[in-house]
């Protein structure tokens, strides 16, 4: 079975300042992760993806994540926090069966001028 | 836009009641997935549907049915409605059902059972 922890469901950020949202997986067979964003009142978007590969992936709106298999993590960075970054993020793992996601708890991103 | 469409995008009702929620995945997507969102549970998977077919179930309650018709699109019928269930319910598409593919997710249903 698959389960997602994202550590602290609010991170409060300066703007400019840099974002780090934890994630950390458990998967009985190579994960598949991702992090999706869900803007207010809209649904969730892909943000960006790990499959195989390079282990460093970037996404749109310059955010960033590293598979860490050792530490079984995935955590978002961004350098510079935008106000328009203000959002609740969630990471996901994909399951063994179909396409099914397992997501995270969500972790609200606040950003402070 | 992500191209899946939801609707309604809110409904209220009341215990016991029965109600049916629609989703347009987007054009040529042959995948559909529901999820339910609430503030007790978080975003949890209910059910996916690949071209008509049952293909993944998740914590979806016996009250609880779905399914997928011919032209794609899906429901999803929520009946002996308790206070419970109230929360934002999703639909996502994807064009196939096993490959690790993006989910496009649509605005959400938000049901309010009163």
């Amino acid at each position: 079975a698959q389960s997602v922890t994202q550590l602290g469901s609010h991170v409060s950020v300066s703007e400019g300042a840099l974002v780090l949202l934890r994630c950390n997986y458990s998967s009985s067979v190579p994960p598949y992760l991702f992090w999706y964003v869900q803007y207010p009142n809209q649904g969730l978007q892909l943000l960006l993806k790990y499959t195989t590969g390079a282990t460093l992936v970037k996404g749109i709106n310059g955010f960033e994540a590293e598979f860490k298999k050792s530490e079984t993590s995935f955590h978002l960075t961004k350098p510079s926090a935008h106000m328009s970054d203000a959002a609740e993020y969630f990471c996901a793992v994909r399951g063994n069966a179909g396409n099914m996601l397992t997501f995270g708890g969500g972790t609200r991103l606040m950003v402070k001028p | 836009d992500s191209g899946v469409t939801q609707t309604p995008k809110h409904l209220i009702t009341a215990t016991g009641q029965r109600v049916t929620l629609r989703c347009s995945p987007r054009s040529g997507d042959l995948s559909v997935y529901w999820y339910q969102q609430s503030l007790d549970q978080g975003l949890q998977f209910l059910i996916q549907y690949y071209n008509g077919e049952e293909r993944a179930k998740g914590n979806i309650l016996e009250r609880f049915s779905a399914q997928q018709f011919p032209d794609l699109h899906s429901e999803l019928n929520l009946s002996s409605l308790e206070l419970g269930d109230s929360a934002l319910y999703f639909c996502a598409s994807s064009y196939r059902g096993s490959e690790p593919g993006e989910l496009f997710f649509g605005e959400g249903s938000r049901l309010t059972v009163l």
